[in-house]
């Protein structure tokens, strides 16, 4: 069966260092999305990529976070410097689609998730 | 940011039980889903809403699509040990297209 995958699974780095994650989603899907979730909470949207264009990043900390997905195809996420703050779960996810058209083809399914751990 | 009310935010029952949790909104969605987490994995898909009134089942499992579509209802009947988890519902904007996540309901299973 299909899956997103990510790497890597954990991270422990210090504050001020520069961390990246990395997704590959599934094969075909055209939508890639990064979130964020803290623990005790659910999901929040970081990013989204349409194929290599990004659509939406208003949730992103752009100071210190960027993503790319220069192929449309895999997808790196930066944080530079890393803060105490940014300890939580990153997750990655992929649909086939976005937007009007068959409901079904914008299900997200989601990778394992990078855990981040900042000291 | 925004996140859906779900509830319970946590329950304990016993093997066997059926379980019912919640997921409201103050906004109209065109589709929702319930995802069931398991500590230190992502989110797994269990059930995909598409329609007000919609009931779906997947094995133990029964979701129904609110007829406001303001909420949805994840149902799990004769409860065993590994339904234990984190189920979280999304709901996706009608206008937006974005999904919006809930708060989770943690579920722990006593055998």
């Amino acid at each position: 069966e299909a899956e997103v995958a990510q790497s890597p699974r954990y991270k422990i780095t210090e504050k001020s260092q520069a961390v990246a994650f990395w997704c590959d989603p599934i094969s075909g899907h055209a939508t890639l999305y990064w979130y964020r979730q803290i623990l005790g909470q659910g999901p929040e949207l970081l990013v989204q990529f349409q194929d290599e264009s990004v659509v939406d990043d208003s949730q992103l900390p752009k100071d210190r976070f960027s993503a790319e997905r220069l192929k449309g195809v895999d997808s790196t996420l930066k944080i530079q410097p890393a803060e105490l703050g940014d300890s939580a779960m990153y997750l990655c996810a992929s649909s086939l689609d976005f937007g009007q058209g068959a409901l079904a083809k914008n299900i997200q399914y989601f990778g394992a998730g990078t855990r981040l751990s900042v000291l | 940011g925004q996140q859906l009310n779900q509830s319970p935010q946590s329950m304990f029952i016993q093997e066997g039980e059926d379980v019912s949790m919640n997921c409201t909104s103050s906004s109209i969605f065109n589709t929702w889903l319930w995802y069931k987490q398991d500590p230190g994995e992502g989110p797994v898909l269990l059930i995909a809403l598409y329609k007000a009134g919609e009931l779906t089942s997947n094995g133990r499992l029964t979701a129904q699509f609110g007829i406001t579509r303001k909420d949805s209802f994840l149902n799990i009947s004769a409860s065993i040990p590994s339904d234990v988890g984190i189920y979280f519902c999304a709901g996706q904007s009608s206008g937006t297209y974005k999904y919006i996540f809930g708060t989770g309901t943690r579920l722990k299973v006593l055998a």
